[in-house]
This record gives C-alpha cells, structure tokens and sequence, in this order.
C-alpha cells in the first residue's frame, strides 16, 4: 500500500467551483506539505503544515486554503476554481525527527482541470 | 532570494551513452541538496540528499556529486527505464526549492 495516498486522482471542475483535494499518510510524519506543478515552473509550494496546530502559507497560496484535520491528514480546497488553477497538485510527507534530514515523500497527484 | 537553476532542459542518450546533468543553486548555508526522479503522470521519488561539498553518493547507474555552488547527476551507461525527469531542489527554512528539471530520454 501506498505511504501517501491523494484523492481524487483526477478532477476536472467548472469555474467558480469549491474543490477539495485529500492527501493521507501512513508514514507517521509530522510535517506535510502541497505543491503545484506547471510545465516549465517546475514545483511550487502553496502551503506546508509542521503540525496540526501549524499551518503556514507557501510561495502560491492565493487562491487557496488548507485544513489539517489530523496528523496524517492534509486537505487542500480551491474556494472558487478558476482555469489558470489547471495543474498537477501534490503532497508530501517529511519526518522533523531525522536529526536534520528533510527528504520530502510525494504522493502520486491530483491532475486537476479548470474549464 | 534563493534560486534553482537545472541545465539542460531536455537531454536525449543513446543507451550506453554516459551524461551529466547539472544543478546551480544560490541559497548560502546550504542545509542539503536532493535529487529526485518523477516519472510522467507519478510523483516524485526520492533519489539523494548531499550536505557538503565534496560529498559522493551512489545508486545504480546514477551518481551525484556536490560542489560549493552545484551538484551534479551523472547517468553512467544508461538504459532506457533511466529515462525520466531529474529534479533538484535546495533547502532554505525547512522548504525545499526545486529547479524546473531535467528530462532525459534514452533510447535502446
């Protein structure tokens, strides 16, 4: 099974639409994070979480919103959608644990479509 | 402001055809430098961390190599299930920095 898992894998929405997307892990890390990736702009980070309680905003994070539901649970949502939203999304794990190693682990991504 | 910069965008091999690909940052008090693989259509998977400069580390047909100012993938011999994009990215704050990749192709 999948360290971290990321529902729905594929979406395709209208303008103006609430979205969720769902990231869970079974990693046992603290910290999780979202990211969006564009053609070219290589991964961008919206928003990233060093705990449930902490929830901080990344490079992109207009237009978006996070909820940490649990410690193994990072939910993104798009208010309301618009197309240049269009992207590949992703979610990682990483462990504060390690003594100063951050690898991040991925999820396998949304690929999200705004018409 | 920190920045990533991976060259060349796109590399096209032989199989059997050794290449490097390179990875400049500017962030000071580098924290690591990774290195990961993504696959089309999959999330990135992680290859390699470096701290300091000088440092080596090894995986199949990849090495990776660090500098003061860049690191460095070289793909030695490769086949064609080596064909995918590299990324790197640097650490600053805790979050990681990536480059916009390289794609590499090898062709049997």
């Amino acid at each position: 099974d999948a360290d971290v898992t990321q529902t729905p894998r594929n979406r395709i929405t209208k303008t103006g639409k609430r979205i969720m997307l769902e990231c869970s892990q079974t990693k046992g890390h603290d910290r999780m994070y979202w990211y969006r990736q564009d053609p070219g702009l290589g991964l961008r980070l919206i928003y990233y979480s060093f705990d449930v309680k902490d929830i901080n905003k990344g490079e992109i994070s207009d237009g978006y919103s996070v909820s940490r539901q649990a410690q193994a649970k990072f939910s993104l949502s798009l208010e309301s959608a618009i197309p240049n939203q269009t992207a590949l999304y992703f979610c990682a794990t990483s462990d504060s644990r390690t003594g100063g190693s951050y690898e991040q682990y991925f999820g396998p991504g949304t690929r999200l479509t705004v018409t | 402001e920190d920045q990533v910069t991976q060259s060349p965008e796109a590399l096209r091999l032989q199989e059997g055809e050794s290449s490097s690909l390179n990875c400049s940052y500017t962030v000071s008090g580098l924290r690591g430098l990774f290195w990961y693989r993504q696959d089309p259509g999959k999330g990135p998977e992680f290859l390699f961390t470096l701290y300091s400069a000088g440092e080596e580390k090894e995986k199949e047909r990849l090495k990776a190599t660090l500098t003061k100012k860049e690191s460095f993938l070289h793909i030695t011999a490769p086949k064609p299930e080596d064909s995918a994009t590299y990324l790197c990215a640097d650490i600053n704050d805790y979050k990681l920095s990536f480059g916009a990749g390289t794609t590499v192709t090898v062709r049997a």
